[in-house]
C-alpha cells in the first residue's frame, strides 16, 4: 500500500502548479483521498478531501477557490492544483487517504512534495 | 469552522514516564477524533481513530478516550521511540497545532 506525491518544485507567485499523488497496492477508487501541507517546524494543515468517484469535494478555507482536487480512478491517480499561488503556500504536500468519509482517520500517507513559491 | 486547541504545546517527560495529551473541539465532534504521531521529515502516522480505537499494529501503550469536546490520547509508559509530535484531528478535516513530546 503506497501513496507517491509528485510535481513539487520552485513556481513564482501568481502562477499554477498540479501535484499528483500515485496510489497503489490498494483500490484507489474505493477510497476517500486528502491533501495536507505542513511548512517545515509548523504544524499540519488539512486542505481537501474528494469522495470515491470525484463527484463531491471539499476545501479548507484559506485554499477555497485557488485550489482544485481532483481523481483519475483509471489512473489510480488524485490531483491538487494550486493557483494564484503565494509566499504562504510554501510547504511539504501530502496526500493520504481515509476509509469513507474521514470517520476513521488518514491511515496512509505519501512521503510529500516541497513547493516552494518564489520569484 | 471547528477549530482544534491542544495542550500542552510542548511535554517534556523521560523514559517510562505516562504522558498525556488534550485536544479540546470548540463544538461537539461526537467521537470522531483522530490521533497521528509524526517525527521530523517523515509523514504522520494513524495512532487512534473514533477517539479510542488503536490503528493496527501500533502498541497498545497508547489509548485514547473523550468524546463531544474533550479528548485525550495517553502513553501508559513512554518508550524512546515516543519521542515526536503528536496531533489531533476531527472528522471534517482541522488538525490541533500539535505536541511536541521531548527529551526530559
Amino acid at each position: 500500500v503506497r501513496l507517491e506525491e509528485s510535481g513539487g518544485g520552485l513556481a513564482q507567485p501568481g502562477r499554477s502548479l498540479r501535484l499528483s499523488c500515485a496510489a497503489s497496492g490498494f483500490t484507489f477508487s474505493t477510497y476517500w483521498m486528502h491533501w495536507v501541507r505542513q511548512v517545515p517546524g509548523k504544524g499540519l494543515v488539512w486542505l481537501s478531501r474528494i469522495n470515491t468517484d470525484g463527484s463531491a469535494s471539499s476545501y479548507a478555507d484559506s485554499v477555497k477557490g485557488r485550489f482544485t482536487i481532483s481523481r483519475d480512478n483509471a489512473r489510480n491517480t488524485l490531483y491538487l492544483e494550486l493557483s494564484s499561488l503565494r509566499a504562504e503556500d510554501s510547504a511539504v504536500y501530502f496526500c493520504a487517504r481515509s476509509d469513507g468519509f474521514n470517520y476513521n482517520g488518514l491511515d496512509v500517507w505519501g512521503q510529500g512534495t516541497t513547493v516552494t513559491v518564489s520569484s | 469552522d471547528i477549530q482544534m486547541t491542544q495542550s500542552p504545546s510542548t511535554l517534556s517527560a523521560s523514559v517510562g514516564d505516562r504522558v498525556t495529551i488534550t485536544c479540546r473541539a470548540s463544538r461537539s465532534i461526537s467521537g470522531y477524533l483522530a490521533w497521528y504521531q509524526q517525527k521530523p521529515g517523515k509523514a504522520p502516522k494513524l495512532l487512534i481513530y473514533k477517539a479510542s480505537n488503536l490503528h493496527n499494529g501500533v502498541p497498545s501503550r497508547f489509548s485514547g478516550s473523550g468524546s463531544g469536546t474533550e479528548f485525550t490520547l495517553t502513553i501508559s509508559s513512554l518508550q524512546p521511540d515516543d519521542f515526536a509530535t503528536y496531533y489531533c484531528q476531527q472528522y471534517k478535516g482541522t488538525f490541533g497545532q500539535g505536541t511536541k513530546v521531548e527529551i526530559k
